[in-house]
């Protein structure tokens, strides 16, 4: 089974700042990694995935993330946000090896608040 | 390329009743997963369908089921609805399932129990 654990339950920002939301995993197996949003009233939307190669994985929106396998880590991150970047934003994992077994299993979100 | 639909996108039904939803996939997409979102629980995986079979199943009970029809289409049944069955429920489809693919979700049904 496997765990997500999202640090920070909201992230205030100004507007054009840079932010890094944080997320850390925990799994007895390798797994993939994704990250998603959710605007309000709607459902989730992919941001960006690791699967293998690269760690640095760079997304819609401008977002990128870094995987950090001995620290269990694939944080978010973004040089320069807008207004239209509130959202809720979700950390998930799945399993390598148990082709979807267990699903996406999903942190508890990240609410990113866009100050003027 | 229409996304993802639910319906219906709200309901209202008390204790005991029972509650059918609708999830109409991507067209070519043949993976439908359900999903339970909660302000305490957060997102939980409830189950995928597969070509008409359920291939996996999360930590629910026996109460929430599922069923895929040849064109895909999935819908979730809740019976003896409980008041911690109030929630959004999301699906997602995929082209092959739920480890690597892209997961493109609907607006959601939004339950409340009474």
């Amino acid at each position: 089974a496997q765990s997500v654990t999202q640090l920070d339950s909201q992230v205030p920002v100004f507007e054009e700042a840079p932010v890094e939301l944080r997320c850390n995993y925990s799994s007895s197996v390798s797994v993939y990694l994704f990250w998603y949003v959710q605007y309000p009233n709607q459902g989730l939307q992919l941001l960006l995935k690791y699967l293998s190669g690269s760690t640095l994985v760079k997304g819609i929106n401008g977002f990128e993330a870094e995987f950090n396998k001995s620290q269990t880590s694939f944080h978010l991150r973004k040089p320069s946000v807008h207004i239209s970047d509130t959202a809720e934003y979700f950390c998930a994992v799945s399993d390598r090896s148990g082709g979807g077994a267990d699903g996406l299993t999903f942190g508890k979100g990240t609410h990113l608040i866009i100050q003027p | 390329k229409a996304g993802v639909t639910q319906t219906p996108r709200y309901l209202i039904k008390t204790r005991g009743q029972q509650v059918t939803l609708s999830c109409s996939p991507i067209s070519g997409h043949r993976s439908v997963s359900w999903y339970q979102q909660t302000p305490g629980q957060g997102l939980q995986f409830l189950f995928e369908y597969f070509s008409e079979t359920q291939r996996n199943k999360g930590n629910f009970p026996g109460r929430f089921s599922g069923r895929q029809f040849s064109n895909s289409r999935s819908e979730m049944n809740v019976s003896t609805l409980e008041l911690g069955d109030s929630a959004l429920y999301l699906c997602a489809s995929s082209l092959e399932g739920v480890s690597t693919d892209t997961q493109y979700f609907g607006p959601g049904t939004r339950l409340t129990v009474l």
